[in-house]
């Protein structure tokens, strides 16, 4: 079974102080990879998706990573906008019909 | 392009109860997956339909039915209701079949109270 992991759990953030959120996976055979931001009470909107290890991607602030074994979503110089939970999922091969996610990093930015 | 559509926003039930949840995916998008979120966790994926057939199913009770239609929109029905069913649920549309390399991109979801 497909196992995603992601730490921390919250994230605390000053304004323009950039950090890493993390996400470990477990997969048979990742498809991929894929990254979303929630607001609450909303769907989650999609922002990354990334295929195989030593792809990375970029949108405005954010940059994602992949490895064989964990994903990084880095936050460059935060505004509070950011706020959100940032959920990580995985499709892997074995059950690429669905996607297993991760409980979600809460990241909070003050100004 | 309007995005994924779900109906009613928000629903309150009573348990034993039954509701029906409905989803209209992204135009040109034919396959539609539903998940259930508990508040402080990720989505849960419960169906996956593509060409009105079930293509994959999660570790949920009988309870729990789906279909699909000829327009690809897509309804969830959950049968005699526990206070555990309360959740956001969310509609996914994707354009091809998972298997190949597609994004499931969410609707707003339904906020489902069951008291």
């Amino acid at each position: 079974e497909d196992q995603v992991t992601q730490s921390p759990e919250a994230l605390r953030l000053q304004e323009g102080e950039s950090s890493s959120l993390n996400c470990s996976y477990t997969v048979s055979g990742l498809r991929g990879l894929f990254w979303y931001r929630q607001d609450p009470g909303k769907g989650p909107e999609f922002l990354f998706t990334l295929y195989s290890a030593g792809e990375e991607k970029e949108k405005e602030r954010l940059k994602a990573t992949l490895t064989k074994k964990e994903s990084f979503l880095h936050i460059t110089a935060p505004k509070p906008e950011d706020s959100a939970t940032y959920l990580c999922a995985v499709q892997g091969g074995a059950n690429d019909y669905k996607l297993s996610f991760g409980a979600g990093t809460t990241v909070t930015v003050r100004a | 392009d309007a995005g994924v559509t779900q109906s009613p926003t928000h629903l309150i039930k009573t348990r034993g109860q039954h509701v029906t949840l409905r989803c209209s995916p992204i135009s040109g998008h034919k396959s539609v997956s539903w998940y259930q979120q508990v508040l402080g966790q990720g989505p849960q994926f419960i169906f996956q339909y593509y060409e009105k057939e079930e293509r994959g199913r999660g570790n949920f009770p009988d309870r729990f039915s789906a279909r699909q239609f000829p327009n690809y929109s897509s309804e969830l029905n959950v049968n005699a209701l526990l206070l555990g069913d309360s959740a956001l649920y969310l509609c996914a549309s994707s354009f091809v079949v998972a298997g190949s390399k597609d994004t499931q991109y969410f609707g707003p979801g339904t906020r489902l109270t069951v008291l």
